[in-house]
């Protein structure tokens, strides 16, 4: 079946500790994303790419780190620096046809702090 | 800064009536406009895609655009209780240094009655 993996679907962090949240898809689409969601609130970007070997910061970048090392995996390390990390977190693809830009979506990672 | 606004609800309809969601946004050269339907604790699914002015129909849901007044709409006629869900407006916006990304709202609450 084609479709985004993500990984863990559950996650916890220990002050001052980097996790990585993985991303894979099947789907042969050029672009990714990771967005963040909290309670009540809607999707916020933090880094999408659309090429392998680069990426692009969106609104909330600030303590995060993305590499797209392969078409294919796209992870997001939340660091340190992140001081408000528990949100839940989901990655998403899309081709570039802009006649058909959907996002499809992961089934998300909840990250919690310890 | 770009926005996508949404009334967050609750937004509450009987059974068999009409759930009118709307969504209103800021950046006038956005071309793509999406409706995902999030159930709690699930990732977004695409309910609806609108490119152009006027209305978009499939199913019991219609998508409604209109440009000049930067506005979207989403109509759910026979509303059913499987229908209660958190319903996202997203827009094609600029992102970052380059590039487009989607731009969600907070969303809608959507609650129908039995």
């Amino acid at each position: 079946d084609g479709g985004i993996t993500q990984s863990p679907k559950y996650l916890f962090r220990k002050e001052g500790q980097n996790v990585t949240l993985s991303c894979e898809q099947n789907l042969n689409h050029d672009a990714m994303y990771w967005y963040r969601q909290d309670p009540g609130q809607g999707l916020r970007l933090i880094y999408y790419s659309q090429i392998v070997n680069d990426f692009q910061k969106g609104d909330i970048a600030e303590g995060y780190s993305v590499s797209r090392e392969k078409k294919e995996s796209f992870p997001l390390t939340v660091t340190s620096a992140q001081k408000n990390p528990t949100a839940f977190y989901l990655c998403a693809s899309s081709t570039l046809d802009s006649s058909n830009e959907k996002l499809f979506f992961g089934s998300g990672t909840q990250l919690s702090v310890l | 800064q770009k926005e996508v606004e949404q009334n967050s609800g609750p937004l509450s309809v009987p059974e068999g009536a009409i759930a009118s969601l709307n969504c209103t946004y800021s950046d006038r050269v956005s071309q793509s406009f999406f409706w995902y339907r999030q159930y709690s604790g699930k990732s977004p699914e695409l309910i609806m895609s609108i490119y152009s002015n006027g209305d978009k129909e499939d199913g019991r849901f219609t998508a409604q655009l209109n440009k000049a007044s930067q506005y979207v709409s989403l109509l759910i006629r026979d509303s059913q209780p499987s229908d209660s869900a958190t319903y996202l407006c997203a827009v094609n916006s600029l992102s970052g240094n380059s590039g487009y990304a989607l731009n969600f709202g907070k969303g809608t609450s959507l609650l129908v009655t039995p």
